[in-house]
């Protein structure tokens, strides 16, 4: 079966522009988490969706949003970029059963390289 | 401020030995621990754990969890040079007042590399 889409795979933004980058989850999960990895900072929580409500949210600044849609896939936005938001975002699915994922735990996808100049 | 913890932070083993990598934690609503594998980009799932003392086993992978004493262990036998990687410890907790959905707070990670 197919795995958790990104796209794109890389962008260039300038400071002050914004992006939008997206995930397709696995077919039949409803939840879609997305994480911000760095070299400094590792992987970061930044928010969960499932049935299109935002259930948990990270420590980042409201420059960071997203939203999901009926077919569960998601998108993510940040405006008023800086050079600090250079990272590989990386979007996960899962299957949900009750407060935990289902059994193969969360998938993630290859991710998007941003890079902020 | 939830934590997780993995040590090493980075080895260096020969094919055939066998590694012990370490994760402890301290994260407030603890749900479940997952181990992953990352070689490139997209990290791999490995296992899931949500009972103390009850191993997982995945081929030469095996992994298990103390609650008590907050931690986890992912152990790898006969390793072999695609076993090269990071690996990543996460926790899955409750996030704020949510009763459902998790967040997963990540380790560092370790760094193995397996030399031929």
């Amino acid at each position: 079966k197919a795995g958790v889409t990104q796209t794109p795979r890389y962008l260039i933004k300038t400071r002050g522009q914004q992006v939008t980058l997206s995930c397709s989850p696995i077919s039949g999960h409803r939840s879609v988490s997305w994480y911000q990895q760095t070299p400094g900072q590792g992987l970061q929580f930044l928010f969960e969706y499932f049935s299109e409500t935002q259930r948990n949210k990270g420590n980042f600044p409201g420059r960071f949003s997203g939203r999901q849609f009926s077919n569960s896939r998601s998108e993510m936005n940040v405006s008023t970029l800086e050079l600090g938001d250079s990272a590989l975002y990386l979007c996960a699915s899962s299957l949900v059963a009750g407060t935990l994922p289902g059994a193969g735990g969360y998938t993630f996808g290859s991710g998007t390289r941003l890079t902020v100049v | 401020e939830d934590k997780v913890v993995q040590s090493p932070l980075s080895l260096v083993v020969h094919e055939g030995d066998t590694v012990t990598l370490n994760c402890s934690y301290e994260v407030t609503n603890f749900r479940s621990l997952l181990w992953y594998k990352q070689e490139k980009k997209a990290p791999t799932f490995l296992f899931m754990l949500t009972s103390s003392g009850i191993e997982k086993k995945s081929g030469r992978l095996s992994s298990i969890l103390d609650k008590k004493e907050l931690f986890s262990i992912l152990n790898i036998t006969a390793t072999q040079t695609g076993d090269s990687a990071v690996y990543l410890c996460a926790v899955g907790a409750r996030s704020g007042d949510m009763e459902y959905g998790n967040k997963l707070v990540f380790g560092a990670g370790t760094i193995l590399r397996v030399k031929s």
